[in-house]
């Protein structure tokens, strides 16, 4: 069974990183597919961040793509989400997911994690 | 950007009823388009993808149609754990992945 689960801290200072981490167990990173980064604001709707491929390839969000950067750890079977220069707009439960190659969708997701940017 | 416009916004059906819903693309999107479930506190959970093929473990009353710019998810007959908030994803080309604001099907 394949098992997500995100980390990383839950409250972050305006102007400064947001770095999470996704831990995959029950699948190995290197034998396949996308990862992805998804959002949503309290009581709003699902935002793709990104997607990274086990070889590091990446395909961002274009709104979001000047403050992403998405990363592939394989010896740890990890990836993880740092975003630069955050907002109370950032604030967010941030998911991460597995995404199909074929066609593209989230099929296994981890159970978010709450992320508030205040000072 | 490809914008996803889900109608309505919320749903009031009682169990046993049909829901439709639907999703419009804001250019054509082919047949690439998913559709998920999410309930309060969870993460959404595939039910569709590329537009009417049901996800693993999907029961057969969820069902999806469509292509080009309008979709549509049918619950042929809600039952109790259905009510929840229902989003469609496109995925018409790399670097441009959106969601629709969602549907809340709600018990009447």
């Amino acid at each position: 069974q394949v098992q997500l689960q995100e980390s990383g801290p839950g409250l972050v200072k305006p102007s400064e990183t947001l770095s999470l981490t996704c831990a995959v167990s029950g699948y190995s990173i290197s034998s396949g597919y996308y990862w992805g980064w998804i959002r949503q604001p309290p009581g709003k709707g699902l935002e793709w961040i990104g997607s990274i491929y086990h070889s590091g390839s990446t395909y961002y969000n274009p709104s979001l793509k000047s403050r992403v950067t998405i990363s592939v750890d394989t010896s740890k079977n990890q990836f993880s989400l740092k975003l630069s220069s955050v907002t109370a707009a950032d604030t967010a439960v941030y998911y991460c997911a597995r995404h199909r190659v074929n066609d593209r969708a989230f099929d296994y997701w981890g159970q978010g994690t709450l992320v508030t940017v205040s000072s | 950007e490809i914008v996803l416009t889900q109608s309505p916004a919320t749903l009031s059906l009682s169990p046993g009823e049909r829901a439709t819903l639907s999703c419009r693309a804001s250019q054509s999107v082919s047949s690439y388009l998913a559709w998920y479930q999410q309930k309060p506190g969870q993460a959404p959970r595939l039910l569709i993808y590329d537009a009417s093929n049901r996800a693993t473990g999907i029961p057969a009353r969820f069902s999806g149609s469509g292509s080009g710019t309008d979709f549509t998810l049918t619950i042929s007959s809600l039952e109790p754990e259905d009510f929840a908030v229902y989003y469609c994803q496109q995925r018409s080309n790399w670097g441009a992945l959106t969601f629709g604001g969602g549907t809340k099907v709600e018990i009447k």
